[in-house]
């Protein structure tokens, strides 16, 4: 079964530089969310998207900007990188549907900021 | 916003005994409460999930308990097994809405010893 794609799987970058994840929910899912993680906590959601809008914001940077496209895959963009954005980056897609709760994780993104 | 509160934050067992961890959330709205493992570096994967129109759930060695009134849910393993050292994040959300972003524990360290 198709599952949540993610990419880059690994990104190293420097203070102040941007970054772009990427995010290929499973198919005919609607939503998408993204969640960071860093080392040794829980996931915190950043931000979702419903059908191509913006559904919910949580504690994203302002440096931080997201969309999701015609095609349904989401990009997380990141400026002015700092230290402290160091985590995993996770993608998870859902679909809203009757008996639709469940959110399926892709793989993660894992940026690393020196 | 909700706040999931997870205890205890390491458990160690000796294989074959049972395990439980415990949390509680705060948003009475709250209606869909699934628990994840996640191994180090891995993505977070769903191994039961609860609705709020149930009160126990169990899948083989597995079992989730919630009560509505307490806001308060649980995770049961029996019969452990080194394979199940990992960490064990509950969450909370209202599923059925876009506002459906899963709100974590802060996790628990479970270990197995063989």
């Amino acid at each position: 079964a198709a599952g949540v794609i993610q990419s880059p799987r690994h990104l190293i970058k420097e203070k102040r530089e941007t970054a772009t994840l990427k995010c290929y929910p499973i198919p005919r899912h609607d939503t998408v969310y993204w969640y960071q993680q860093g080392p040794g906590q829980d996931p915190q959601f950043l931000i979702s998207f419903y059908e191509k809008m913006q559904s919910d914001k949580g504690s994203i940077p302002d440096r931080f900007s997201a969309q999701q496209f015609s095609d349904y895959h989401s990009e997380l963009n990141m400026s002015s990188l700092e230290l402290g954005d160091s985590a995993l980056y996770f993608c998870a897609s859902s679909f809203s549907g009757l008996g639709g709760d469940e959110q399926f994780f892709g793989p993660g993104t894992r940026l690393t900021v020196l | 916003g909700e706040n999931v509160e997870q205890h205890p934050s390491t458990l160690s067992v000796q294989e074959g005994d049972s395990a439980v961890i415990k949390c509680t959330y705060s948003d009475s709205a709250s209606n869909y409460f699934p628990w994840y493992k996640q191994e180090l570096g891995k993505r977070p994967q769903l191994i039961i999930d609860i609705r709020s129109n149930v009160g126990e759930k169990k899948d083989q060695r597995i079992a989730v308990t919630l009560n509505k009134t307490a806001k308060h849910f649980s995770l049961h393993i029996t019969e452990t097994q080194p394979e199940d050292s990992a960490v064990y994040f509950c969450a909370a959300s209202i599923s059925g809405t876009s506002y459906g972003k899963l709100t974590f524990g802060q996790g628990t360290i479970l270990t197995v010893h063989p």
